[in-house]
């Protein structure tokens, strides 16, 4: 049992490029969530997807999409990327009321 | 809006001491409440958690205390140990708007363990 798994664990890109950040839960749970963490900041949502085949807006939206390819993966999208967008992001998955998180995929946007 | 905010954003202790690690909310409407800690380079990871109909839920060397009346929460770690160092925060369970379920975390505290 992986729990929720990530990829790739580091990136770098350039201004303008796009990727996808992968996810993956094996815990059969319905809701699933991106997250990103700057300094200072806490972790703040970007989407979820409460169940297979939706997804909504979280706090900090702009400039990403998601989508929830099945119940085990969830996927964020960076179309056009920005310096901004520098950060680590987290995927968690959620059981009842708690969140199980990922290791996290460490973004730099030069 | 609300949020869930720490005292102390640093902490310094020996190893064998308690520690404690201190965490304010200020949503009322909050029923459940979590404790992550979070290693360097890791994502984090669930230590405790308690409902707003308990004050106290013991877990293995870890203990949180909840107090309604104030809006605090406490996170107590037993005999402290070097691998306990790490970012620990808390996170608060809203519902808003029908089963709209929303969690907000604290942005940490820093706990450094002495050998």
């Amino acid at each position: 049992n992986a729990g929720v798994t990530q990829t790739p664990k580091f990136q770098v890109l350039k201004t303008g490029q796009s990727m996808t950040l992968q996810c993956a839960q094996d815990m059969n749970h319905n809701s699933m969530y991106w997250y990103r963490q700057d300094p200072g900041m806490g972790l703040r949502l970007i989407y979820y997807s409460a169940s297979e085949g939706t997804t909504d807006k979280g706090e900090v939206p702009n400039g990403y999409n998601v989508s929830r390819l099945n119940k085990r993966e969830f996927s964020l999208r960076l179309e056009s990327a920005a310096p901004s967008q520098t950060s680590v992001y987290f995927c968690a998955s959620r059981r009842e009321d708690t969140q199980y998180f990922g290791p996290g995929t460490r973004l730099t946007v030069l | 809006g609300e949020s869930v905010g720490l005292h102390l954003p640093t902490l310094s202790v020996q190893e064998g001491d308690n520690s404690i690690i201190n965490c304010a909310y200020s949503n009322s409407a909050s029923d459940y409440f979590i404790w992550y800690k979070q290693e360097s380079g890791k994502g984090p990871q669930f230590i405790i958690d308690i409902r707003s109909n308990m004050d106290k839920r013991q877990g293995q060397r870890v203990t949180v205390l909840l107090n309604k009346t104030v809006k605090h929460l406490s996170l107590q770690i037993a005999a402290t140990q070097p691998g306990d160092s790490a970012v620990y925060f808390c996170a608060e369970k809203t519902v808003s708007g029908g089963s709209n379920y929303k969690l907000t975390f604290g942005k940490g505290t820093l706990l450094t363990v002495n050998p």
